[in-house]
């Protein structure tokens, strides 16, 4: 059972438009969120987190909003831009014992020039 | 710092092969997690060592699958024998605990088993 959920496969949006990639999860034991940024023939990088004291944390063009009653995450990229285009994991994970991270299934993000 | 390092970046072998991955951590992580990379399931998690012990490979798919580290900058995944359906990117990646947010979490570049 996914505990980690990114319902979208893809998404395709304009270059300097908004990108707006969702992550949902079961695990109300989860307190720290964390999005991956892929690209092909390359590992997974870091991107941004949040922690579930906050609802909100904003890292230059990409912002992580958490809405913790909804148990739902999402990431947004604004200005979009054709670097950009990559393969965007969520994961989440619990402070205590194990922190180890609970990685979404990605989501392929497209921005077209 | 180099990262993560994995040998070899491909792999094509034929159904039946012993198959052997690689991984260098990045000196002073302590932690280091292999992972499979599918169309179908993203990103599991197969095993991971702390202090070059193994603590959980629950997510081993089969006892065709090991892992071992004999050491703090080797580890290595083996397949025997290898199925079609073990072809997929397999990722190594290493962190160190006690640094809060990422913990440093660094993946290498991935291997792209392909088992014909």
């Amino acid at each position: 059972d996914q505990q980690v959920k990114q319902n979208s496969p893809s998404l395709s949006v304009q270059e300097g438009r908004i990108s707006i990639l969702n992550c949902d999860y079961t695990n109300s034991m989860f307190d720290y969120f964390l999005w991956y940024k892929k690209y092909p023939a390359e590992g997974p990088t870091f991107l941004i987190s949040i922690s579930s004291i906050k609802d909100k944390n904003e890292d230059g063009r990409f912002t992580v909003f958490l809405n913790k009653s909804a148990k739902h995450l999402s990431l947004h990229i604004v200005p979009s831009q054709p670097g950009d285009s990559a393969v965007y994991f969520c994961a989440a994970r619990t402070s205590g014992g194990s922190y180890i991270p609970t990685f979404g299934r990605g989501t392929s993000l497209i921005v077209h020039p | 710092d180099a990262g993560v390092i994995q040998s070899p970046r491909h792999e094509v072998t034929e159904m039946g092969q012993e198959v052997t991955l690689r991984c260098k951590p990045i000196s002073g992580h302590d932690y280091l997690f292999w992972y499979r990379q599918t169309m179908m399931r993203g990103l599991e998690l197969l095993i991971y060592f702390n202090n070059n012990v193994p603590i959980d490979d629950s997510g081993m798919p089969e006892d065709r699958f090991s892992a071992k580290m004999p050491n703090a900058s080797f580890s290595t995944l083996k397949i025997q024998p290898s199925e079609p359906r073990d072809s997929a990117v397999y990722f190594c990646a290493s962190s160190m605990a006690g640094t809060g947010g990422n913990y440093g979490y660094t993946f290498g570049s991935g291997t792209r088993l392909t088992v014909v």
